[in-house]
């Protein structure tokens, strides 16, 4: 059973503070990484993608892999209220995506 | 550009009856879409890969006879759930991966959502 595992949250961080998700993943053939940013209701709409080991930055985003670890972790700059959501760590499965359960964030003004 | 349309984006429907959801690529062209379930507080979770001109591939644990699935052409798939009942409730999502160069980035529809009663 190939599992990606995140902690659900909530996780709870003031304005302007540095949010950090955390993933784990349970299948080394997986080659390809993705954060997404799930509105209640909504369809989840892609932050970012990693495929190499190390760090890879987009604005206030920058996402973590480590792949001997298994682990891939996202960090949000500068949280913005409207940061508020459900993260969803997703690793491929071939062309499909297997998704965490997704963290809650809060970010409090 | 990449962007993928679901029609309806909600639909509630008595049980026993039949609801088709549509998801169609509007700017580009698919050979692969990708069907996914949510329940509340539940993450995505793959029923099937559609492929356009085959038979799509079901998960294991979804009735490929009750969710049937239909990839007529580059830019449209079909999901019909048959004799829905209530637990099939959910937010059905589509997404849809482009021809063209290796990508591993796929673009998700808005969702449809089902309520059975």
């Amino acid at each position: 059973q190939k599992e990606v595992e995140q902690n659900s949250g909530p996780l709870s961080v003031p304005e302007g503070a540095i949010a950090s998700l955390n993933c784990t993943y349970s299948d080394r053939g997986s080659q390809s990484f993705f954060w997404y940013r799930q509105y209640s209701g909504k369809s989840p709409e892609l932050i970012m993608f990693i495929y190499s080991n190390g760090d890879k930055e987009d604005g206030r985003f920058t996402a973590q892999l480590n792949k001997a670890s298994q682990y891939v972790s996202l960090l949000i700059r500068d949280s913005q209220p409207s940061d508020s959501a459900t993260y969803l760590c997703a690793v491929n499965s071939g062309y499909a995506l297997n998704f965490g359960k997704g963290t809650s964030l809060l970010v409090t003004p | 550009g990449a962007v993928v349309s679901q029609h309806p984006s909600w639909v509630i429907c008595k049980s026993g009856t039949s609801v088709k959801i549509e998801c169609r690529s509007l700017d580009f062209q698919a050979t692969t879409m990708f069907w996914y379930r949510q329940f509340p507080k539940q993450s995505l979770m793959l029923m099937a890969t559609s492929n356009e001109g085959s038979k799509a591939t079901y998960e294991q644990g979804v009735e490929k006879d009750k969710f049937l699935i239909n990839h007529a052409s580059l830019t449209l798939s079909t999901l019909t759930v048959t004799s829905a009942h209530p637990e099939d409730s959910s937010f059905y999502i589509c997404s849809a991966f482009p021809l063209g160069p290796p990508s591993y980035e796929q673009y998700f529809g808005p969702g449809t959502r089902l309520t059975v009663t």
